[in-house]
């Protein structure tokens, strides 16, 4: 089973320029998560998507980030512009479901390799 | 609302000595708890996760925790540790219903020999 893929793994960028990332989760899952990991700091949910529809966006600075999930497959995470505390690695989640109610290890989230953006 | 908390951002350890982690949560409902491992450039891998069923967890690679509501703990620990084991480590809660992660700040494992 192919495990979640992103891209790209870096990206060095100036500040007020714009970045995008791209996710694939594991094939059937309907829950993707973006995180956040700035370092030193455990990682935090910027948004979480079932299917097409955001069920969690709280942490995300809507004023320059944007997400989409098309077709409820693939996910990309806009900066627009990037600032320097920006700098971070991006990390895309998948699960087979989003709740906690749902049994075994469908709640499990299986993480991506993460793309570590620098801001300068 | 929930938070997480890992005691000790760097722990030393020696080759074949005991490993113990130390995490403290909070949480207005009964949690699931989680741990997961980053090895350098690489994403999350979990370890073991606690769902309400048995309280003491075991994971993988040699790791096992207890889930302590009296204390709201849920420590990790191995008995030996290897060289393969240094990486990072990060306890997580999650208390919504829809499986939302609440990340302690980790706790990066030297392992000497």
């Amino acid at each position: 089973e192919a495990g979640v893929a992103q891209s790209p793994r870096y990206k060095i960028i100036e500040k007020r320029q714009s970045v995008a990332f791209w996710c694939n989760p594991i094939s059937g899952h309907a829950t993707l998560y973006w995180y956040q990991q700035i370092l030193g700091q455990g990682p935090k949910l910027l948004i979480q998507f079932q299917n097409n529809g955001v069920v969690d966006d709280s942490q995300l600075p809507k004023d320059r980030f944007s997400a989409e999930r098309l077709k409820g497959v693939d996910s990309t995470l806009k900066i627009q512009p990037a600032k320097l505390e920006d700098s971070a690695v991006y990390l895309c989640a998948s699960s087979l479901v989003g709740s906690r109610f749902a049994s075994g290890s469908s709640y499990e989230q299986y993480f991506g390799p993460g793309t570590r953006l620098t801001v300068t | 609302a929930q938070s997480v908390t890992q005691l000790g951002s760097h722990v030393s350890v020696s080759e074949g000595a005991l490993v113990l982690l130390r995490c403290n949560y909070s949480s207005s409902v009964p949690p699931y708890l989680f741990w997961y491992v980053q090895y350098p450039n690489q994403g999350l891998q979990l370890l073991l996760k606690y769902t309400s069923a048995a309280t003491l967890v075991k994971g993988i690679n040699g790791f096992e925790a207890e889930f302590k509501k009296s204390e709201t703990s849920f420590h990790l620990t191995k008995p030996s540790a290897h060289m393969s084991d240094a990486a990072e480590y990060f306890c997580a809660v999650s208390s919504d219903s829809w499986g939302k992660l609440q990340f302690g700040a980790g706790t990066q494992v030297v392992v000497t020999p």
